[in-house]
Formats: C-alpha cells, structure tokens, sequence
C-alpha cells in the first residue's frame, strides 16, 4: 500500500537542532511536503521538495532523496513556539497527496 | 489575508441526523479536499475536488458525500451521522494539479450523539 512513516515522537532541547525523518512508499510520486500543526490548530504548509536535495526557509530546511524514498525536515535554533506535530506529505500516481501520521514535537527548556 | 474559512468550529448533532459541512475559499484554487483527523491515525482523505460539478472519493468515502456547485464552495454532507463519524474535519485547497502546499482551514470539531 501506499504510506509514508514518520516517528511519533521526538524531543529536543530549546536552542538545539532537531531532525524529523520520514520514508515513504508511494506510487507516482510527485514530491515531498512538511506541515506543522499547534495543538487545536490548523496544519500549516512549510515547505516542498520536488526534486532531490535541501530546500532551506529560515531555520527550517527539509531535505528529500527519491532513490531512497526519504526526506527529512530539520529545525535549527529550535524554540518553545516549535512545539507543534509535524507532518510529511507525499504526492500519489492520480494527482492526491496522503499524509504521515504525524510526529509530535516536545521541546524542553 | 487569503484563507479557507470552515462555517462552524463546534458542531454536535445526533445520530442519523444529515449534516452538511461547509467550507469556501477565496484564492481561486481549483482544487479542495475533505480530511478528517483522528489521533493516532493522522489525516485522512475523505473526498477531493478539481473543478466545479467534479468530485472524486478519497481514502474513507463511505458514509459521506460533498457538492461542489461553485469554484469557491466545497461542502462535505453525512448523509446519516453515526458516532464513528464523530472527528476533525479539516477542508484544503490548493492552486493546480501540482500540489505546492495546501491552505487549510481552521477544522471542524464534530460530535454525534
């Protein structure tokens, strides 16, 4: 089937660098997307790979490897505000994209 | 501020009452799509949108349809709510058939009793 895999947790120190890997399997695949959801929030769109390498937006940069069916978001300078859950994205063969199940960020002062 | 503006935050209905889910956006996007997010069990695709009058059936299509009458407008209708249905609907748009990012909406917070 088609999925993609993501930890369900991770905990970082503030001020600390933190990576959110994720694998995926996915027919016709399109890229790779990162989203970050608060607590009673709405997801938000962070940032996209269409091809292989590093995409940097500020202290986040997400990183995507095709051959490997994986990516990863990586969070500099982390702070408290970053507590969020964290979802990667992948685009399937018919134009759709399904979601990780998401990883629960916790950043400890 | 372009957004995806969902009608209700909260909603609580009884079982086997039809409910209708509305959500509008107002950045020209072609494409929307109904997601409900469960814990544990992520988001997952009820049914999408590329064009007005045109739906296709996501992942978990039973016990659900939507109406996509004008471009802005996608609505997600329970025909007959159950508990199981009880969840967060999230709407999202998107610009194209490449998907660059969606906008989501705010969600839906639905209880049935």
């Amino acid at each position: 089937g088609q999925s993609l895999e993501q930890p369900s947790e991770v905990t970082a120190v503030e001020g600390a660098i933190v990576q959110i890997n994720c694998t995926y399997q996915t027919s016709g695949f399109y890229g790779l997307s990162w989203y970050q959801q608060h607590d009673g929030g709405a997801p938000t769109f962070l940032s996209y790979n269409a091809l292989d390498g590093l995409e940097e937006t500020g202290r986040f940069s997400s990183f995507l490897s095709r051959s490997d069916s994986y990516g990863y978001l990586l969070l500099q300078e982390l702070q408290m505000k970053d507590s969020a859950s964290y979802f990667c994205a992948g685009g399937e063969g018919d134009d759709k994209i399904i979601f990780g199940k998401g990883t629960r960020l916790h950043i400890l002062p | 501020d372009v957004k995806v503006t969902q009608s209700s935050r909260y909603l609580v209905k009884r079982t086997g009452e039809k409910v209708f889910l509305e959500c509008v956006q107002d950045m020209d996007h072609e494409n929307m799509f109904w997601y409900r997010q469960d814990p544990g069990l992520g988001l997952r695709l009820i049914y999408f949108s590329y064009d007005v009058k045109m739906k296709e059936k996501g992942d978990i299509p039973e016990g659900y349809s939507v109406s996509r009458e004008k471009k802005e407008r996608f609505s997600l209708i329970l025909e007959s709510a159950s508990t199981n249905q009880t969840s967060m609907y999230l709407c999202a748009s998107s610009k194209g058939q490449r998907f660059y990012g969606y906008t989501f909406g705010s969600g839906t917070r639905l209880t049935v009793v």
